[in-house]
């Protein structure tokens, strides 16, 4: 069965700081995606990034990046010079296929709360 | 542009008490899912459906039900809460890209459930 284990409950920093926040997943499957999800203190979930299992390649999204290595089953995501807006929940998560029937269902990890301080 | 719609936002019940969550999607995704939030646990599925007809359980579906009504709708049922089920819920969809589920999930805003 798939997992995703963000180990760091909460992390605090001081705007400007570069800040990483760790994923790391297991899977049975060649064929997944992985993705990143941040919740703001308004409760919505929003899509940041997607990628699939094939693409290592890393990407980078103004102040956002994004660390793939398929060796150490880890996915990072860090923000580079953090700003208070970038305060919210930050989800990582896994897709792949179920075992019977090949459709897609979402893992969460358990969540990272950033707080950026002024 | 409404994407994904649930219902209510927020509600409270006594335990024992049946209500339904409703969820609606305009973007003719195949997948929709229901999922649970708690603090510290992430969000955990609770049910799913792949497409119209079709429904599958998730990690955690007991003391739920679910009908997926036709391609839009997708209704979450607790037939007698109980406040372990005190939590927010999301209702999410899914569709495709060159025919292949994608996985990537678009959401709708919650809706906050109290069971006293």
């Amino acid at each position: 069965a798939q997992k995703v284990t963000q180990a760091q409950t909460e992390i605090s920093v001081v705007e400007k700081e570069d800040v990483t926040l760790d994923c790391v997943y297991e899977t049975r499957d060649t064929t997944y995606y992985l993705f990143w999800y941040k919740q703001p203190p308004s409760g919505e979930l929003v899509f940041l990034i997607r990628r699939n299992s094939f693409d290592e390649q890393n990407e980078i999204s103004g102040r956002y990046s994004w660390n793939f290595q398929k060796s150490t089953s880890s996915f990072n995501f860090t923000i580079t010079a953090s700003q208070v807006v970038d305060s919210a929940v930050y989800f990582c998560a896994l897709s792949e296929p179920t075992m019977d029937t090949g459709r897609r269902a979402l893992t969460f990890g358990s969540g990272t709360r950033l707080q950026v301080q002024p | 542009n409404a994407g994904v719609t649930q219902t209510p936002k927020f509600q409270v019940l006594k335990t024992g008490q049946s209500m339904t969550l409703q969820c609606a999607q305009d973007m003719n995704h195949n997948s929709m899912y229901w999922y649970r939030q708690d603090p510290g646990m992430g969000l955990r599925l609770i049910y799913y459906s792949a497409s119209e007809g079709t429904t599958d359980k998730g990690e955690v579906p007991n003391g739920y039900n679910v009908s997926r009504l036709n391609k839009r709708e997708f209704s979450l049922r607790l037939e007698s809460a109980a406040p372990s089920q005190t939590s927010v819920y999301f209702c999410a969809s899914s569709g495709r890209r060159q025919g292949v589920p994608t996985g990537e999930l678009f959401f709708g805003e919650g809706s906050r459930l109290t069971v006293l």
